[in-house]
């Protein structure tokens, strides 16, 4: 089976730029994840979906973060504007079942802020 | 306090030797799993277990419910093992995951 498309896999650009994220996950998988790798630690939660429903985005820095899930399909990350901290790399997951069954991941989006 | 703790944080080895990578949790899971993240940045599902043990090839998962507690281990370790292993536990809503452990199989 196909597995969780991220596109780009690399991104350079300068702070307060903005730039954007896609995701597509595994055909009929309901929850979608992304989350942000500093580099030299696990990955932290950036929101979760649930179809098209947001179910946790406690962590998601608003103020310049926002994300979307049209059609509880494919998924957009966007940073506005970006700040140097942002650098890392963005993941974006999927699940049948949120947590319960097995997760699987994209190959990430490498961004780096000069 | 982390919810999920891996030990240890850097690990090197010499080609052939056995592996342990340990991970302690301290919420309630429905299931672990056991992740590899090469230095590109991809992730890998290698297992997820809910109780007992899994065998993937040179690769073993364990669990103990009881103890919160898993460990991986890899047997006859080559340099393409290189990579960062994290754990990660699901309470049924969500992921926590371990800082990883970075292991580094010299030829």
């Amino acid at each position: 089976e196909a597995g969780v498309a991220q596109s780009p896999r690399y991104k350079i650009i300068e702070k307060r730029q903005s730039v954007a994220f896609w995701c597509n996950p595994i055909s009929g998988h309901a929850t979608l994840y992304w989350y942000q790798q500093i580099l030299g630690q696990g990955p932290k939660l950036l929101i979760q979906f649930q179809n098209n429903g947001v179910v946790d985005d406690s962590q998601l820095p608003k103020d310049r973060f926002s994300a979307e899930r049209l059609k509880g399909v494919d998924s957009t990350l966007k940073i506005q504007p970006a700040k140097l901290e942002d650098s890392a790399v963005y993941l974006c997951a999927s699940s049948l079942l949120a947590g319960e069954t097995e997760a699987f991941f994209g190959q990430g989006t490498r961004l780096t802020v000069v | 306090k982390n919810e999920v703790e891996q030990s240890p944080q850097n690990l090197t080895a010499q080609e052939g030797e056995f592996i342990t990578i340990n991970c302690s949790y301290s919420v309630g899971i429905s299931a672990l799993h056991w992740l590899q993240q090469h230095p590109g940045g991809g992730i890998v599902s290698l297992f997820m277990l809910s109780s007992g043990k899994k065998k993937h090839g040179r690769l073993i998962a364990t669990i103990n419910i009881q103890e919160k507690h898993s460990s991986l281990h890899i047997t006859a370790s080559h340099p393409r093992d290189s990579a960062v292993y994290i754990c990660a536990v699901g309470p049924g809503n969500q992921f926590y995951f371990g800082t990883g452990t970075s292991l580094t199989v010299i030829p």
